[in-house]
């Protein structure tokens, strides 16, 4: 019954591997996000997919690769980890003519070290 | 660019207690702005939503008002009680081309004690 779930819930790995963040949503929204919230709470936009193509892109290192296979999955390749990206990563979806009424995942906590 | 700030960064009231939370935005042209409230380890709830039109939102205790003029939105819940523990976020969205682009406030991280 999870609307928008995300995996894993706990990531923990060492500076300079990959890792990927899945995204998957149940709502049939046509438009998905990926948020980063930082250790001091804010939670800031990074990109946006509407209907498998990107919409928005924010001022995010390449290192940051989104990827939506279908409308349901956006999911999110880190390369190279660093210390700076611990944070915990939300998944949001909405639908594409109402954009601000965006429903959450429970949030990815990556932890590198 | 939008930037929205909240205060107060952490409240602790009793049971009961009726309380105000503020949001400031410094971009007046506001397509709509949302109070959202995060619970530890969960993902965001939207609470209330207020279109530009308007000047408040009602559900339950909860209350939210919106000044364009002066860049402010306040949430007020009344009657407060321990589960409204929480951390309450205000959101502007700004419209246009960025519909999707919810700017956040830092939160407010609210404690009602028994």
């Amino acid at each position: 019954d999870t609307a928008v779930s995300q995996t894993p819930k706990y990531l923990v790995t060492q500076m300079g591997n990959d890792k990927s963040i899945k995204c998957e949503q149940n709502l049939g929204h046509d438009t998905m996000y990926w948020y980063k919230q930082d250790s001091k709470k804010f939670l800031k936009i990074m990109f946006s997919y509407n209907n498998k193509e990107l919409i928005i892109n924010e001022t995010v290192p390449n290192r940051f690769s989104p990827k939506s296979p279908d409308k349901a999955h956006l999911n999110l390749h880190i390369n190279s980890l660093e210390l700076g990206d611990s944070a915990v990563y939300f998944c949001a979806s909405s639908q594409e003519n109402r954009p601000w009424e965006q429903y959450f995942g429970p949030g990815t906590r990556l932890t590198v070290t | 660019k939008q930037e929205v700030t909240q205060i107060p960064a952490a409240l602790s009231v009793p049971e009961g207690e009726n309380l105000v939370l503020n949001c400031s935005f410094t971009d007046s042209a506001i397509y709509n702005l949302q109070w959202f409230r995060q619970d530890p380890g969960k993902g965001l709830t939207s609470l209330l939503l207020i279109q530009s039109s308007q000047r408040e939102q009602t559900s339950g205790r909860l209350n939210a008002s919106l000044d364009k003029s002066s860049g402010r939105s306040t949430l007020y819940i009344a009657a407060s009680q321990p589960g409204d523990s929480a951390t309450y976020l205000c959101a502007g969205n700004a419209g246009g081309t960025s519909y999707g682009k919810l700017t956040f406030g830092q939160g407010t991280i609210l404690t009602v004690h028994p």
